[in-house]
Formats: structure tokens, sequence, C-alpha cells
């Protein structure tokens, strides 16, 4: 069975840091490009962050560039994004996504909220 | 960045209706285009990837055609089960970007 579970979301003050870590099982992880993907409450989806399967490619959404890391441990099935100097437009549900033939994201987690708030 | 507009934002539609709902993208994507369907609180559901390739287990009443920057995603039959909002994303792109969705609700 395939799983997809974020943990790490939570309350933080602006100009705070959280990370956010992604556990997969049954998904043959090491093999597949990686997203985060976001949505803020009532709004639309918004693409955060892509890792290739090596780690060696690495993508932000200028929205997060500076401020926010991804990366993975293909050891252990897990995705990771470090976010920084968050700001109240950084509260959203973050999900992490497996992407297939280098374009669409087929399995993806329940979600993980961040709240950024004073 | 690619721009992707979605269009309507919004539609009112029965049970039965034929449903369309088009994306547009700022430059030329090729192919390179998924179709989402998301309830609320659920993750995205891939529905249709690289513009028309059904996802196994869609039912056939969802197609998708288009290339180039004019996509279509189609609802041939709305079934109950269909009342979602749907988003567009080009892949085109190394920095992916969704369409703002569209919510299908009940007439």
């Amino acid at each position: 069975e395939v799983q997809l579970v974020e943990s790490g979301g939570g309350l933080v003050k602006p100009g705070g840091s959280l990370r956010l870590s992604c556990a997969t099982s049954g998904l043959a992880f090491r093999y597949y490009t990686m997203n985060w993907v976001r949505q803020a409450p009532g709004k639309g989806l918004e693409w955060v962050s892509s890792i290739s399967d090596s780690g060696h490619h690495i993508y932000y959404a200028d929205s997060v560039k500076g401020r926010f890391t991804i990366s993975r441990d293909n050891a252990n099935n897990s995705l990771y994004l470090q976010m920084n100097s968050l700001r109240a437009e950084d509260t959203a549900v973050y999900y992490c996504a497996r992407e297939i033939g280098g374009s669409s994201s087929d399995y993806w987690g329940q979600g993980t909220l961040v709240t950024v708030s004073s | 960045d690619i721009q992707m507009t979605q269009s309507p934002s919004s539609l009112s539609a029965s049970v039965g209706d034929r449903v369309t709902i088009t994306c547009r993208a700022s430059q030329n994507i090729n192919n390179y285009l998924n179709w989402y369907q998301q309830k609320p609180g659920k993750a995205p559901k891939l529905l249709i990837s690289a513009a028309s390739t059904l996802q196994s287990g869609v039912p056939s009443r969802f197609s998708g055609s288009g290339s180039g920057t004019d996509f279509t995603l189609t609802i041939s039959s709305l079934q109950p089960e269909d009342f979602a909002t749907y988003y567009c994303q080009q892949t085109y792109s190394t920095l992916r970007t969704f369409g703002h969705g569209t919510k299908v609700e009940i007439k």
C-alpha cells in the first residue's frame, strides 16, 4: 500500500522556522522526483518546490526561494521542507506528492497545516 | 513563470450535463498539462496527464484535449461524485504552476 504522511506543521510566529517531513512507503521513493504543494485556506493549489530522484536538481517557486529548502533521504524514504523566515502568507496546508514521468503527481499525502501568526 | 488561466472560475450544472473547463497557458507548453480533481478537505487526485491520458481508475466520462497553449477538460455526463474543484497544472517548466481552479457546483 502506498502511503505518504506529512508531519511537522503547527503554529509559528512570523519570522520563525518549521521543518516539514513526508514519510513514504510503497512508492519506490528513491526513483522519483518529489514535490511540495501548498494550499492557503480557501485558496487554490500552489506548487512550492521539487527535488529530483538523486537530489541533484532542486527548484523553488519565487515566493519561497531563499527561505525554504527541500531535501530528501532516500535511505529512509523521506522528504523534507525546511521553512525559514516564515510569513503570514505561508499559512497553508502543505502536501507532498510523487511525480511520475517527469510531469504529473500521482500520489499525494493528506497534508499538514502550517499557520503563521503572532 | 508560465501563467495558467482557467475558465470559468465556477459553474453550476445538473447531473447528466456535459461540462467543459478550459485552461490557457501563457506560452507553448506542448502537452505538459495535467488535470486534478479536489474535494473539500482532501488531497488532489490526478485525473489526466499529458493533456489527454486518462489515469487508471478514472471514469471514461472524463476526457482531456489540447496542445500548445489551449486545453480542455470535459465531463461528458456529470455525476453526483463529480462536484468538486478542478485544477490544471503545467509541467513544461521546471517551475510548475497551477491554474486557479474551477469549482463545479450543483445547480
